[in-house]
Order: structure tokens, then C-alpha cells, then sequence
């Protein structure tokens, strides 16, 4: 069965420093791959999302990833950190066309002013 | 507009009480999901339904029970067999787009238990 690893469950940045979220996966198949958002106490919201055509995949508000099979991971990123960045984000799993999806512990990010 | 909507956003309710979440949705997506939130545990999924009049347990089912009576409502009862029911519930649906499918989130329901 798949299952993501989110590697820090907090990570604090400055406003404008770069952001590096860190997501690894197991999948004995070609996995789908998502980033969502969480704002408190509101839904998820997807950022984006990977399935077997481009490594590098690049989402809404600046954030991208990129999906590296030798390393099992997929890494969210963002140059430039915005206080509206501040959120909980979670990596998602799905084997190739299908409906089951597993979430990550979640990381929770800080900006600072 | 489209999406999915989720009532109340909070709910209180005592010990030994049953308790239905609301969840619609005018996507007209076929599949429909619950999940309970925790913190530090992300989401845990509780039952799903992928068509009307059919729905599976998810790895939680235990004190939950779903009804799929219509595409577009997936309503969700915790009854007073859920020992720790205190929680942040989603619900959400799912369509198949761009090779794979992906969920859709309501604004969730804070259930709390006293």
C-alpha cells in the first residue's frame, strides 16, 4: 500500500527566504502525488500535482515541486515566502488511477515577519 | 458556485448522543469521502461512497454511519459507539482529471463532545 513520509512537522521562515517542505513516498506502483493546503480552521485546498508527465510541477501562489523516483520524493518549494503562506501542508499519495489517497502528518509552516 | 458545503461548522453536543454532519455538493462528482482530522495526525479516512445507494468503510468506520440517498449528499452520523469523537471532520469529492483523480474539499465541521 502507498504511504508519504512529511519529514518536519514545523518549519518557520522569514518573510521573502525561500521555503523547502520535504515529502517522501512509498508506492509499489506509478504514484500520483499532491500537495494541499489547510488555513485554520477552513478545507484543503490543492496546490498542485504530479502524474507521470513532467518532474518539475509547478502550482497556484509560487509553490512547485519536483518528483525525484531514485529519491522517493517530492519536495514542495517556493522562492520567496509570503506571510499568507503560513499553513498547514500536506502530502498526498494515490496509485496510478486510483481513488485511494494517503495523507501525510502534515507540516505546519511559520513565517515570520 | 460551485462546490461543496459542510453544516454547521461547529457543533456541540453531549456524551451518548448521535450527531449528523451535513455534507453537499453541486459538482456533480460521482465519489464522495469523510475524513477525521486530529492534530499531528492528518486525515484519516472514515467512509467513502463512489456511486449513489453503495458506500465502503475507510480505516476508522468504527461509531461512524453514511447514507448515500442522493449524488449530491453524503451525510454523516457519529453515533454514541465512537469512544473519542471529538474532532475536525471533511468531507469531499472527487473527480478523475488530468490521469488521476483529485478530491475537493467543504470547509469542514468542528465536532465537539462534552
Amino acid at each position: 500500500a502507498q504511504s508519504v513520509t512529511q519529514l518536519d512537522s514545523h518549519v518557520s521562515v522569514s518573510e521573502g527566504t525561500p521555503v523547502l517542505l520535504r515529502c517522501n513516498y512509498s508506492s509499489s506502483y506509478s504514484p500520483s502525488l499532491f500537495w494541499y493546503v489547510q488555513h485554520p480552521n477552513k478545507g484543503l485546498q490543492l496546490l498542485l500535482k504530479y502524474t507521470s508527465a513532467a518532474t518539475l510541477v509547478k502550482g497556484i501562489n509560487g509553490f512547485e515541486a519536483e518528483f525525484k523516483k531514485s529519491e522517493t520524493s517530492f519536495h514542495l518549494t517556493k522562492p520567496s515566502a509570503h506571510m499568507s503562506d503560513a499553513a498547514e501542508y500536506f502530502c498526498v499519495v494515490s496509485e496510478e488511477n486510483n481513488n485511494d489517497m494517503r495523507f501525510g502528518a502534515g507540516t505546519r509552516l511559520t513565517v515570520k515577519p | 458556485d460551485g462546490g461543496i458545503t459542510q453544516s454547521p461548522k461547529y457543533l456541540f453536543r453531549k456524551e451518548g448522543q448521535n450527531v449528523t454532519l451535513s455534507c453537499e455538493q453541486n459538482l456533480n462528482h460521482d465519489a464522495m469521502y469523510w475524513y477525521r482530522q486530529d492534530p499531528g495526525q492528518g486525515l484519516r479516512l472514515i467512509y467513502y461512497s463512489q456511486i449513489v445507494n453503495d458506500f465502503q468503510k475507510g480505516d476508522i468506520a468504527e461509531g461512524y454511519s453514511v447514507s448515500r440517498e442522493k449524488k449530491e449528499s453524503f451525510p454523516l452520523t457519529v453515533t454514541s459507539a465512537q469512544k473519542n469523537p471529538t474532532a475536525f471532520y471533511l468531507c469531499a469529492s472527487s473527480i478523475f482529471r488530468g490521469f488521476s483523480y483529485e478530491q475537493y474539499f467543504g470547509p469542514g465541521t468542528r465536532l465537539t463532545v462534552t
